[in-house]
């Protein structure tokens, strides 16, 4: 199975500041990643999909970058609907796999 | 609007049986694959299986194989998921999402994203 790992598991920032969430793959997912925000008492809702587009409706400070096996999810100014948890998952191989997640928390 | 929405919260006691369901509307729910996916506390998200509704293709994760049936019934857009026997590490928020899987233009299945996302079902197993 494809390990995701994402870093850090928590991130603390201000409003206004940029975000920049990490996922590593095991082994070569080539752009096939995915990447989920979830709120408390929420379903994870897509952002973005085959690594770097954006889903329907998903704010463009929301980007995503990368290949292979490093991936990036940025936010360039943060809201404060922005907090929340976010999931990496690869779509390249069965089965599929998310990574832990990262707490991005008010600081 | 496409949307899914699931039964709600299930308590229930270890060895008892259960089965949790997922309405799809605003699309046709027979042409999309339907996912699950398990969400333990403290823990992250963990992909359970996969149904096309249309002709109730399943597939597994090794993980949940033989722990879990999924199936479906597109007459009335919802699919399911059941347990015969439940245990107390079955307690989690279980998530059902459209997607997951599709066959390219070779006729290969790959997997593929989630969306949308069902509100999610609580379960509870405890003596």
């Amino acid at each position: 199975d494809i390990v995701l790992t994402q870093s850090p598991a928590t991130l603390s920032l201000s409003p206004g500041e940029r975000a920049t969430l990490s996922c590593r793959a095991s082994q070569s997912v080539s752009g096939y990643l995915a990447w989920y925000q979830q709120k408390p008492g929420q379903a994870p809702r897509l952002l973005i999909y085959d690594a770097s587009n954006r889903a329907t409706g998903i704010p463009a400070r929301f980007s995503g970058s990368g290949s292979g096996t490093d991936f990036t999810l940025t936010i360039s100014s943060l809201e404060p609907e922005d907090f929340a948890v976010y999931y990496c998952q690869q779509h390249t191989n069965w089965p599929i796999t998310f990574g832990q997640g990262t707490r991005l928390e008010i600081k | 609007e496409v949307q899914l929405v699931q039964s709600g919260a299930a308590v229930k006691k270890p060895g008892e049986s259960l089965k949790i369901s997922c309405k799809g509307s605003g699309y046709s729910f027979s042409s999309y694959w339907i996912g699950w996916v398990r969400l333990m506390p403290g823990k992250g998200l963990e992909w359970m299986g996969i149904i096309y509704p249309g002709d109730s293709d399943t597939r597994y994760s090794p993980s949940f194989q033989g722990q879990v049936t999924i199936s479906a019934d597109k007459s009335i857009n919802t699919a399911y998921l059941q347990w015969s026997s439940l245990k107390a590490s079955d307690t989690a928020m279980y998530y059902c999402a459209r997607g997951g899987g599709y066959h390219d233009s070779s006729g290969y299945f790959q997997p593929d994203w989630f969306d949308p996302w069902g509100q999610g079902t609580l379960v509870t197993v405890s003596s």
